[in-house]
């Protein structure tokens, strides 16, 4: 069975703190993604990684950046957190054209 | 502009009866249309994948349908159980790759004993 992995479920951050969102899978899978669902919006891409090092903005990238040094690991970064960051954050991988899978998602407060 | 819209936005039924829930797409180029079911607090899972050439797909007691000409397809739970409440999200993918994909924004389902 495909794993992917966040590491936090919840978490509450202040207004302006740097936030750190991992991912990892273990399938060996090309592409990651980072989405955020909010309620009556549906998921959203923020950024996806389609090989190590290699990034492209998805649909709503302000505010946020990514870093995937590893072909398993796949970070999202809030560089300075807000409130209307404040949603559900998903992980997802895949091979090209191939099933997503998707990680059980981080709940983030920003305060 | 590419959108998916799943109806109804929420149901109720009790345990043993049968749903349909129903995705319009005006996704373009087409690829697949797949439904996925996100229990609360978790991530979408996968139910159905489903391209343009396959009009139906089951998986245990869900069956997708596809009308490629109509752009619909429809999601149908038979025998539904308390497991099955959970969001369920029609999504379609105009092409090769994933990372374009067009996501509705679910239908809720309750099932009540």
């Amino acid at each position: 069975d495909v794993k992917v992995t966040q590491s936090s479920r919840y978490l509450v951050k202040r207004t302006g703190e740097k936030v750190f969102l991992e991912c990892v899978q273990d399938m060996d899978h090309e592409n990651m993604f980072w989405y955020r669902q909010d309620p009556g919006l549906g998921l959203r891409l923020i950024y996806f990684s389609y090989d190590v090092k290699m990034k492209e903005k998805g649909d709503i990238p302000e505010g946020y950046s990514v870093s995937r040094e590893k072909k398993e690991r796949f970070s999202l970064i809030l560089e300075s957190a807000s409130t209307n960051q404040t949603s559900m954050y998903l992980c997802a991988s895949s091979i090209p054209d191939g099933g997503v899978y998707f990680g059980a998602g981080t709940r983030l407060s920003v305060l | 502009k590419n959108q998916v819209e799943q109806s109804p936005q929420s149901l109720i039924i009790l345990e043993g009866k049968n749903c349909t829930l129903q995705c319009n797409y005006t996704v373009s180029p087409f690829s697949n249309l797949r439904w996925y079911k996100q229990d609360t607090g978790r991530g979408p899972v996968s139910l159905t994948i489903m391209t343009f050439s396959e009009n139906t797909k089951s998986n245990g007691r869900y069956t997708a349908t596809l009308d490629a000409d109509t752009k619909q397809s429809s999601l149908h739970i038979t025998a539904s159980q308390l497991s099955d409440s959970a969001s369920y999200i029609c999504v379609v993918s105009p092409n090769f790759g994933n990372e374009k994909l067009t996501f509705g924004t679910g239908t809720r389902l309750t099932i009540i004993p």
